[in-house]
């Protein structure tokens, strides 16, 4: 079975500028969620989607970061525009039981550095 | 207070230790917990995922839960080089809930 896949793995902006990272979970995964995960801490939630519904975006800085999961399975997530402190590793996560289950698979995960 | 407290260590052990890693957490309502491991530059794999209180064993890993004190373990037994990792750990109020994840705990296993 395929693992979570997310790109691209490294991502190098200014800030000011917008990026894009794209998840696919697991098939047949209902839930996605997408993470920030700063150096030296765990990760942060920013968006959890059942099916292609917002579950949780109550972390999310909705003035610069969006999140889409068209037709229930891939998803983007994206900063526009990025600042300094959105310098992290960005990590996408699916679940398969209905309401997410408490098994979450985690993708490699997208390295930003804002620079 | 943080929902999540868990010492970054770092931790470093001779080959063949026996490692205990911990959390502590604030929220009463947690009914899961869940550890992970991190490999440097790669994502978090799960290790462990227990409900309530409890011990859950398997192979050299042996998670325990008491909920009465708000504490978790995570020991790893025969310590091995390839269990040097940064160790997570996550807990949830029940299914669909959002994880709370400790800051991690760095493990170096010395051969």
């Amino acid at each position: 079975e395929a693992g979570v896949a997310q790109s691209p793995r490294y991502k190098i902006i200014e800030k000011r500028q917008s990026v894009a990272f794209w998840c696919n979970p697991i098939s047949g995964h209902a839930t996605l969620y997408w993470y920030q995960q700063i150096l030296g801490q765990g990760p942060k939630l920013l968006i959890q989607f059942q099916n292609n519904g917002v579950v949780d975006d109550s972390q999310l800085p909705k003035d610069r970061f969006s999140a889409e999961r068209l037709k229930g399975v891939d998803s983007t997530l994206k900063i526009q525009p990025a600042k300094l402190e959105d310098s992290a590793v960005y990590l996408c996560a699916s679940s398969s039981a209905q309401g997410g289950g408490n098994e979450q698979f985690f993708g490699p995960g997208t390295r930003l550095t804002v620079l | 207070q943080k929902e999540v407290e868990q010492d970054p260590g770092p931790l470093s052990v001779p080959e063949g230790a026996i490692v205990s890693l911990n959390c502590t957490y604030s929220n009463s309502a947690f009914q899961y917990f869940m550890w992970y491991r991190q490999y440097s530059r790669k994502g978090p794999e799960l290790l462990m995922y227990t409900y309530s209180s409890g011990n859950k064993e398997d192979g050299r890993f042996t998670a325990q839960v008491d909920k009465s004190s708000k504490y978790i373990s995570l020991f790893i037994r025969d310590s091995q080089p390839s269990d040097s990792a940064t160790y997570l750990c996550a807990m949830s109020e029940g299914t669909g809930n959002q994880f709370y994840f400790g800051t991690g705990t760095s493990l170096t296993v010395i051969p």
